[in-house]
């Protein structure tokens, strides 16, 4: 099976840059997507195909992937930014797999 | 506007059968491929099981803890999805999600989701 590592939480200054890491082996050389959840509402895309932003998304929220990482960056953090964040891949043994979520927590 | 609306709320007893549905609407519903994810309340996402359109075959795939008790399936002629799941257990409890399913030809990922039905398997 594939397995996803996610910080279990992030905290970063309102205005700043916050970066979500979502590791896994050779985790570049696959394609990562991104979901916001926020509470008792239901996931929303923010980050395709690495770098990808579904229409409707801010260009603050922007993605990364290379070696044993990828990542999904936020500009300038926003109050309505709190969530949880889940990667997603992909993989042909393990199928469709879901990191373990991370919360990001505005300051 | 793209919609998936699952049905309500549902609980059952281990052992049980429920099944759930999702109507779609908003889109060519006969065209695109659907799944089901879970979240158990306060943890993580897990996928459930993926159909393709019936012009890619309407094959299914299950994630291992479901496979051989879950079966999705479709009407196109009614837009809906559906999740039948039999032998459950209290492990299967948790809110059900049904999404869209978008792919090229090495990745896939889930576009629009619907709001979730929250399935609870206790005696």
């Amino acid at each position: 099976s594939y397995e996803l590592t996610q910080p279990l939480s992030v905290s970063v200054a309102l205005g700043q840059t916050a970066s979500i890491t979502c590791g896994g082996n050779n985790i570049g050389s696959k394609n990562v997507h991104w979901y916001q959840q926020k509470p008792g509402q239901a996931p929303v895309l923010v980050i395709y195909g690495d770098s990808n932003r579904p229409s409707g998304i801010p260009e603050r929220f922007s993605g990364s992937n290379s070696g044993n990482t990828a990542t999904l960056t936020i500009s300038r953090a926003q109050v309505g930014d709190e969530a949880d964040y889940y990667c997603q891949l992909w993989d042909t043994s393990a199928r469709y797999v879901f990191g373990g979520g991370t919360k990001l927590t505005v300051l | 506007e793209v919609q998936l609306v699952e049905s309500g709320e549902a609980l059952e007893k281990p052992g049980g059968s429920l099944r759930l549905s999702c109507a779609a609407s908003g889109f060519t519903f006969s065209n695109a491929w659907m799944s089901w994810v879970r979240q158990v309340p306060g943890k993580g996402l897990e996928w459930v099981g993926r159909i393709k359109s019936k012009t890619d075959g309407a094959t299914t795939d299950y994630a291992a803890p479901v496979k051989g008790r879950f079966t999705i399936s479709r009407d196109d002629s009614e837009n809906t999805l559906y999740l039948q799941m039999n032998s459950l257990k209290t492990d299967d409890t948790a809110v059900y999600y049904c999404t869209t399913v978008s792919s090229t030809a090495t990745t896939a990922w889930f576009d629009t989701w619907g709001q979730g039905t929250l399935v609870t398997v206790s005696s």
